[in-house]
């Protein structure tokens, strides 16, 4: 199975920094990875595809890129709504596997 | 607007079963793979099972092969979980979610939990 080893585990931030969020996975999986924002009480959000593509209706302030097997979300100019918990998903290879998840609080 | 509502959680004694289902709405329901996710209180998410469009095909992990049965009735646009020999690993919320690649929308869930 193909491991997703995401950090950090939990970060704070101000309103209008930049985060930067990664995951890293235990072999290649091309572009095929995937972010997901979860708000406290509510069902997981797609934010990025493929890697680096905005899915509909996400902030531009999110954009995701890849340098080898490491995978990056940069949340630019935080803002209060962003508060929540991100996984990367990794969508290679059978069993599909999640990324133990980032949670992020605004200061 | 594309629209997923599960049902049929509930508490359930160790080594029962248990039957969710998935209601779909807003988009053409037998032209997609789908999924369900599940998450533990407190816990990450884990994928559970995934289902071709025509029902062909059936994908799970280790932790439920064998245990959980994963259908689709597209006549109904409904999608189905069918849960055996559930152990206490398995309380979680479990979504129901379109999967063409990623899990592209999700459910609200639904929460199983499996005590005595």
């Amino acid at each position: 199975d193909i491991q997703m080893t995401q950090s950090p585990a939990s970060l704070s931030a101000s309103p209008e920094e930049i985060v930067t969020i990664t995951c890293q996975a235990s072999q290649d999986i091309g572009n095929w990875l995937a972010w997901y924002q979860q708000k406290p009480g509510k069902s997981p959000q797609l934010l990025i595809y493929s890697a680096t593509s905005l899915a509909d209706g996400i902030p531009s302030r999110f954009s995701g890129s890849r340098s080898g097997t490491q995978y990056s979300l940069k949340i630019s100019r935080l803002q209060v709504e962003d508060t929540g918990i991100y996984y990367c998903l990794q969508r290679y290879s059978n069993p599909w596997t999640f990324g133990g998840g980032t949670k992020l609080e605004l200061k | 607007e594309v629209q997923l509502v599960e049902s049929g959680g509930g508490l359930v004694q160790p080594g029962r079963s248990l039957k969710l289902s998935c209601a779909a709405s807003g988009f053409t329901f037998s032209n997609y793979y789908m999924a369900w996710v599940r998450q533990a209180p407190k816990k990450g998410l884990e994928w559970v099972a995934t289902i071709s469009t025509s029902g062909s095909r059936t994908y799970y992990p280790d932790s439920v092969k064998g245990r959980f049965t994963i259908s689709r009735d597209n006549a109904k646009s409904s999608l189905y979980l069918q849960m055996n020999s559930l152990k206490s690993e398995d309380t979680a919320t479990y979504y129901c979610a379109r999967h063409p690649g990623s899990f592209d929308y999700w459910g609200q869930g639904v929460m199983v939990t499996v005590s005595s």
